[in-house]
C-alpha cells in the first residue's frame, strides 16, 4: 500500500521552462511534506518542505504547493536549469514524525537544453 | 557534502552472512534514520534513534538491528542474509526528534551474492 505516489517515473523538460513534479498521498495524518533531489551515485538532498497549515512555499527558483483536500502536491522550478536534471522525491510525515518519513518512488527530471 | 558519512560505501558478500554498516550523522545531529533502496522501491524508513534511543520503527526485518552509540555514530547489522537484501541503504540524521530536514550519506551499495 503506497501512502506516497509519484505516477510519473520521468519528466522531459526544455531549458527555460517551467518544471512542474506531482505527488499525490492518502494518509490524512501526514502533516509535513518534503522534496528531495537526488543525483547518481549520492544521497537525497533536502530541497523544500511545506507544513499542513500552509498551501505554498516559495524559495528561488522551487515552489512547493499543497492541495489538503485533493490531497496532493507539486514542486514547480521555474526557470528549469540543466543541473536540475535529478531524480525528485516527495516525501510525507505525519505531525510529530512518529513514523519517519514515507517516500514516494521519485521523478527522473531531464531537462533538455 | 551533507556532512554525514557512511562505510564501506561497497560490500559485496554472500548468503547467510552479516554485514555491519556505519554512519557518522553531523555533527550536532542527535537523531540518525537508516533506509533501504531497492531497485523497484523508493525510500523504505527502516529505523530512527535518537541521542542513542529508539524513537521509530519502519520496515525493519527482525534479522536487521541498530544502534546508536554514546559519540552518537549508528551502525545497522544485517543477519542471516538473502539476495532480497541487495540494496543502496542510506543514514540520515537530524538535528532534533523530528525527522523533517533530514540530511542523508552517500549510501552503501550492498550486493548479496
Amino acid at each position: 500500500d503506497q501512502q506516497v505516489k509519484q505516477n510519473s517515473p520521468s519528466l522531459s523538460v526544455q531549458e527555460g521552462r517551467i518544471s512542474i513534479l506531482n505527488c499525490d498521498y492518502t494518509n490524512s495524518m501526514f502533516d509535513y511534506f518534503l522534496w528531495y533531489k537526488k543525483y547518481p551515485a549520492e544521497g537525497p538532498t533536502f530541497l523544500i518542505s511545506i507544513s499542513s497549515i500552509k498551501d505554498k512555499n516559495e524559495d528561488g527558483r522551487f515552489t512547493v504547493f499543497l492541495n489538503k483536500s485533493a490531497k496532493h502536491l507539486s514542486l514547480h522550478i521555474v526557470p528549469s536549469q540543466p543541473g536540475d536534471s535529478a531524480v525528485y522525491f516527495c516525501a510525507a510525515s505525519p505531525l510529530g514524525g512518529a513514523d519517519g518519513l514515507t517516500f514516494g518512488k521519485g521523478t527522473h527530471l531531464i531537462i533538455q537544453p | 557534502d551533507s556532512g554525514v558519512t557512511q562505510t564501506p560505501k561497497h560490500l559485496i558478500t554472500a548468503t547467510g552472512q552479516r554485514v555491519t554498516l556505519r554512519c557518522s550523522p553531523r555533527s550536532g545531529d542527535l537523531s540518525v534514520y537508516w533506509y533501504q533502496q531497492s531497485l523497484d522501491q523508493g525510500l523504505q524508513f527502516l529505523i530512527q534513534y535518537y541521542n542513542g534511543e529508539e524513537r521509530a520503527k519502519g520496515n525493519i526485518l527482525e534479522r536487521f538491528s541498530a544502534q546508536q552509540f554514546p559519540d552518537l555514530h549508528s551502525e545497522l547489522n544485517l543477519s542471516s542474509l538473502e539476495l532480497g537484501d541487495s540494496a543502496l541503504y542510506f543514514c540520515a540524521s537530524s538535528r532534533t526528534s523530528v525527522p523533517y530536514e533530514q540530511y542523508f550519506g552517500p549510501g552503501t551499495r550492498l550486493t548479496v551474492t
